[in-house]
């Protein structure tokens, strides 16, 4: 089945640094690989996504990266504000049906202003 | 938002009790997860079911008894439990036959065995 890898486990940086997140996974059947935060006392939320066909993408200050020879996918978040500070989630999966998203184990991220 | 539902959000149970925790989704989505969130192994995936079928087990003791008796309910039914079981318990679901396979995930029922 597939394993996903995360690191590092916590990251400290300074509000307005940029901060990555690297994730590789086993599968290469895996196509969709998704990023949630986690803040303290809440659930997991979506906050970025890519799928297989695409190398790159960008939400405002966050932004994704695949390489799919590799098996390896990141998170680029720049600008980093306090309220970045929350754990971090990367996971794979596909779109077939009866398959569930294998997570890694997270990061934590503290952004000090 | 209220798209998956889970009760209680906090539970105590002694090792010899039997409970349950309840997973609803407002979604519309065929897909529903049980995780198990601990400090050791966060978001370790325990059950997956598909339109109402258990698709995946993952190597989850039988003292953990999902069920789910249609596709927007879910639950997990507890007995004998071990004080190692203490976590967090989220459900999740999503729309398994569709391209976007986005999760969302419930509030979670923290559980604790004493």
């Amino acid at each position: 089945g597939e394993n996903v890898e995360q690191h590092p486990s916590t990251l400290s940086v300074q509000e307005g640094d940029s901060a990555v997140i690297k994730c590789t996974y086993s599968d290469s059947a895996s196509n969709y690989f998704p990023w949630y935060k986690q803040e303290l006392g809440k659930r997991p939320q979506l906050i970025i996504d890519i799928r297989s066909n695409v190398g790159e993408k960008k939400d405002q200050r966050i932004a994704v990266t695949l390489n799919k020879t590799a098996k390896h996918f990141s998170l680029h978040i720049t600008e980093t504000q306090p309220e970045d500070s929350a754990v971090y989630f990367c996971a794979a999966g596909t779109n077939q049906a009866g398959t569930a998203l294998i997570f890694g184990k997270g990061t934590t991220l503290s952004v000090s202003s | 938002e209220t798209g998956v539902t889970q009760t209680p959000r906090h539970l105590v149970m002694g090792m010899t009790n039997k409970k349950s925790l309840k997973c609803e989704q407002h979604l519309g989505h065929n897909a529903m997860y049980w995780y198990k969130q601990s400090a050791k192994k966060p978001l370790e995936l325990m059950f997956v079911y598909n339109f109402k079928e258990q698709t995946e087990n993952n190597s989850v003791p039988s003292r953990f008894s999902p069920e789910c008796p249609n596709s927007s309910h879910l639950f997990l039914h507890l007995h004998t439990l071990q004080p190692e079981d203490s976590a967090l318990y989220l459900c999740a679901s999503s729309q398994a036959s569709s391209a976007n396979t986005e999760a969302f995930f419930g509030q979670g029922t923290r559980l604790t065995v004493v």
